[in-house]
């Protein structure tokens, strides 16, 4: 069965500070996609990155940059020089291919950015 | 272009009532799936459609629950005999129905809440 943990439910910082956001997965498929969505306080779902199962480069965009590895089933989320704007709840998502096309979604990890 | 839209933003009602609640998709998006947000929690699948039909509507929690999507853009979803345990957030989401590698799209959801 899929699932997705992230076991930090909240992570607070002072701005400025480079801090990491795990996300573990399980899955028996070989094919599968690995997303992380922001949630801000407004509510709505932002996608932030989506990644496959085949594809093991980190990626970075800016502040942020994610780490995929297989061997440990982790598709972890770094903000650097972290600022206020970055407050939010943060959660990984995965989707399989024998899952059709839900997403199941980790429980979420609230970060709080401090000034 | 426009977001994905939900109304109403807002819905109190009472136990045992009727609801419904629409979404709006994406101009040109075939996929739009339900899910469901719990307080602390992470988002929940309820159901998938992929143009009229629904494909997949695992995540249903009960019978008292049912969505439709008759000319495969705009969708219901109609909650009959509500009771408090329903009260949460219910969130659209669409994509274009590529499989599972594609982006799903969030709109703001409706906060639901049976008194």
């Amino acid at each position: 069965a899929q699932k997705v943990t992230q076991a930090q439910t909240e992570i607070s910082v002072v701005e400025k500070e480079d801090v990491t956001l795990d996300c573990v997965y399980e899955t028996r498929d070989t094919t599968y996609y690995l997303f992380w969505y922001k949630q801000p306080p407004s509510g709505e779902l932002v996608f932030l990155i989506r990644r496959n199962s085949f594809d093991e480069q980190n990626e970075i965009s800016g502040r942020y940059s994610w780490n995929f590895q297989k061997s440990t089933s982790s598709f972890n989320f770094t903000i650097t020089a972290s600022q206020v704007v970055d407050s939010a709840v943060y959660f990984c998502a995965l989707s399989e291919k024998r899952g059709a096309q839900k997403l199941v979604f980790g429980q979420g990890t609230r970060l709080t950015i401090n000034p | 272009g426009a977001g994905v839209s939900q109304t109403p933003s807002n819905k109190v009602t009472e136990k045992g009532k009727y609801v419904e609640l629409r979404c709006d998709p994406i101009s040109g998006h075939t996929a739009l799936y339900w899910y469901r947000q719990s307080l602390g929690q992470g988002p929940e699948f309820l159901i998938y459609f992929q143009g009229t039909g629904a494909a997949d509507d695992s995540g249903l929690p009960n019978d008292r629950f049912f969505a439709v999507r008759p000319e495969g853009s705009v969708s219901t979803l109609k909650i009959q005999r509500t009771e408090r345990g329903d009260s949460a957030v219910y969130l659209c989401a669409s994509s274009f129905g590529r499989g599972i590698a594609d982006t799903q799209y969030f709109g703001p959801g409706t906060r639901l809440t049976v008194l």
